[in-house]
């Protein structure tokens, strides 16, 4: 079974610019989580989708926002860059279950650089 | 909200060495602490996770302790080998309504095992 992809894999952008990162979950799962990892901050919870519907949010600014569409893939989008959204952006999927919170497998990540 | 201090931030052991990571928790209503292994320019990935109706775990060499009442859960690797040398982040999760993918990280813990 094919792991979460993540696209692209690495990227550059000037600020004030916008990107739009892409997950693929892995066949069967539901529901996709965005992470933003810093050196400085670790994992921090960006959001979470489960039937094209945001379940839940992290403390991050309204210029980024994500999407899911109807075959489980997943978009987020920051808008207006600035330099401290220098960060590898982790997708993790997993498959929803009545037992809660379970095992997240993660993408590669993307590595944004805005300068 | 929910806020997870890990210690230490970095820990360096002879090959063959215990080594021991803890995090502390703040929301009582945590139920599920999982641990993830990310080595250097890999995704993260779960190596032990436990739930709050359980106080230990045990997988090979890898053991987890969970003491609710004092909000903290540790991480125990016995023997360490070389291939351990990674950054271990552990994590928490509120049981959201509706949400299965929002895990609240610790800073990490960078792990060397010297031979």
């Amino acid at each position: 079974k094919a792991g979460v992809t993540q696209t692209p894999r690495y990227l550059i952008k000037t600020r004030g610019q916008q990107v739009t990162l892409s997950c693929s979950p892995i066949s069967g799962h539901r529901s996709v989580s965005w992470y933003q990892q810093t050196p400085g901050q670790g994992l921090q919870f960006l959001f979470e989708y489960f039937s094209e519907t945001q379940r839940n949010k992290g403390n991050f600014p309204g210029r980024f926002s994500g999407r899911q569409f109807s075959n489980s893939r997943s978009e987020m989008n920051v808008s207006t860059l600035e330099l401290g959204d220098s960060a590898l952006y982790l997708c993790a999927s997993s498959p929803w279950t009545s037992g809660g919170t379970g095992e997240l497998f993660f993408g590669e990540g993307s590595r944004l650089t805005v300068l | 909200g929910e806020n997870v201090e890990q210690h230490p931030s970095t820990l360096s052991v002879q090959e063959g060495d215990s080594a021991v990571i803890k995090c502390t928790y703040s929301d009582s209503a945590s139920n599920y602490f999982p641990w993830y292994k990310q080595e250097l320019g890999k995704r993260p990935q779960l190596i032990i996770d436990i739930r709050s109706n359980v106080g230990e775990k045990k997988d090979q060499r890898i053991a987890v302790t969970l003491n609710k009442t004092a909000k903290h859960f540790s991480l125990h690797i016995t023997e360490t080998q070389p291939e351990d040398s990674a950054v271990y982040f552990c994590a928490a999760s509120h049981p959201l309504s509706g949400s299965q993918g929002n895990l609240i990280f610790g800073k990490g813990t960078k792990l060397s095992v010297k031979p």
